[in-house]
């Protein structure tokens, strides 16, 4: 079955860009939407925004300044950076494939394991 | 933006009882977009209920989901001990993904 797996640094400093890999296994990155969720410590979960297959992407106009999305079908991965990170973007990470289509939505299935990454100096 | 409030904010509740969640939209919304999560400590959300009623896969039948418009329902019917845990509701408006701020269900 399609399993997914975030990857990228853990620790990143003030200001700087926080950059994040998710690998899709056991299934093609074609024909869904990718999606990344993110959820600080203890709190509830934020949705940050997705990207399709043929590289069109939604961010949540609340990061949207901040965030860009791309996908690399050769290496069936697809990718988030957020810039200017503050310690308020210290959250645990979590890329999910989005089951999107036209007319509704089967949900956000499977979801990686997720990745902490701390915004720290 | 559709904003979702969850309540109860905590459950608490004996195993073999029943569990009713519920999940108000500031506005009404088609239920096709309507979803349900269940995560326990250290793990990764986990679909449970999908266009607002529907099992996603592997999904014992004691879950169920309910609901249009602005309020929804997830029901539990006989909480198993591995059933304790936060449940997030997600709705998909104006191009844009919400989730609610969690229901935690606690063994009393």
């Amino acid at each position: 079955q399609v399993q997914l797996q975030e990857s990228g640094p853990g620790l990143v400093k003030p200001s700087e860009i926080l950059s994040l890999t998710c690998t899709v296994s056991g299934g093609s990155i074609s024909s869904y939407y990718w999606t990344w969720v993110r959820q600080p410590p203890g709190k509830g979960l934020e949705w940050l925004g997705y990207i399709y297959d043929n590289g069109g992407t939604n961010y949540n106009p609340s990061l949207k300044s901040r965030v860009t999305m791309s996908l690399d079908t050769s290496k069936n991965q697809f990718s988030l950076k957020l810039n200017s990170v503050t310690a308020a973007d210290t959250a645990f990470y979590y890329c999910a494939r989005d089951r999107l289509y036209g007319s509704g939505s089967f949900g956000f299935d499977p979801w990686g394991q997720g990745t902490l990454v701390t915004v720290s100096s | 933006e559709i904003v979702l409030t969850q309540s109860p904010g905590t459950l608490s509740l004996s195993p073999g009882e029943r569990a009713t969640l519920s999940c108000r939209a500031s506005q009404s919304f088609s239920g096709s977009y309507f979803a349900w999560y269940q995560q326990k400590p250290g793990q990764a959300p986990r679909l449970l209920i999908y266009g607002a009623s529907s099992r996603a896969t592997g999904i014992p039948d004691r879950f169920s989901g309910s609901g249009s418009g602005t309020d929804f329902t997830l029901t539990i019917s006989r909480l198993e001990p591995e059933d304790f845990a936060v449940y997030y509701c997600q709705q998909y408006g104006s191009s844009k993904y919400t989730f609610g701020q969690g229901t935690k269900v606690e063994i009393k």
